[in-house]
């Protein structure tokens, strides 16, 4: 099945810096990769989504680049602010469809802290 | 967006007993539901997978007994956790996805519920 690694585990950053987040998956056959915010004790909350046939997806601060042929995927923060600390999770996903449809696998966490 | 309720949002129960997880796509038909568990400061770990009307589908070491989950209509899927064990509390996410509706392959994930077992 697929696997999904993610780093940092931790990363601090000085408020108006950038951070970037890495992760490296598995199976070739994954085509989805959504990143999520998650604050503590909350469910998740979808921040930005890429899709095999593209590179990279910019949304204001946030962009995701994605290159499939080294099968990895990387999230970038600008400008900073102190809201922007909690966990983000990066996941893959295959849309195959059938009975498995929108199957998630996640990284295991990057827990960002904006410093003021 | 699409909304996806989870209930309760927290729950404390006395070891032996019983409790049951409700996920519910206020508007949309969820043609699949997944249950993932989540320990802190640790990533969601997927439990099962549940399509409407047939039996749920069990990651590898995951419990079919102790977990049950039913997907009984397109809108509602439960997961009930039997004989429940302090080693059992954590938080459990449900997701819900669609095939149905242009965004198909974004999951919507309920609030969560706390379950502590004491």
């Amino acid at each position: 099945g697929e696997n999904v690694e993610q780093h940092p585990s931790t990363l601090s950053v000085q408020e108006g810096d950038s951070a970037v987040i890495k992760c490296t998956y598995s199976d070739s056959a994954s085509n989805y990769f959504p990143w999520y915010k998650q604050e503590l004790g909350k469910r998740p909350q979808l921040i930005i989504d890429i899709r095999s046939n593209v590179g990279e997806k910019k949304d204001q601060r946030i962009a995701v680049t994605l290159n499939k042929t080294a099968k990895h995927f990387s999230l970038h923060i600008t400008e900073t602010q102190p809201e922007d600390s909690a966990v983000y999770f990066c996941a893959a996903s295959t849309n195959a469809g059938g009975t498995s449809y929108g199957k998630l696998t996640f990284g295991q966490g990057t827990i960002l802290t904006v410093h003021p | 967006g699409a909304v996806v309720s989870q209930h309760p949002s927290w729950v404390i129960c006395k070891s032996g007993t019983s409790v049951k997880i409700e996920c519910r796509s206020l508007d949309f038909q969820a043609t699949t539901m997944f249950w993932y568990r989540q320990f802190p400061k640790q990533s969601l770990m997927l439990m099962a997978t549940s399509n409407e009307g047939s039996k749920a589908t069990y990651e590898q070491g995951v419990e079919k007994d102790k977990f049950l989950i039913n997907h009984a209509s397109l809108t509602l899927s439960t997961l009930t956790v039997t004989s429940a064990h302090p080693e059992d509390s954590s938080f459990y996410i449900c997701s819900a996805t669609t095939s149905r509706t242009g965004r198909y392959t974004e999951a919507f994930f309920g609030q969560g519920t706390r379950l502590t077992v004491v």
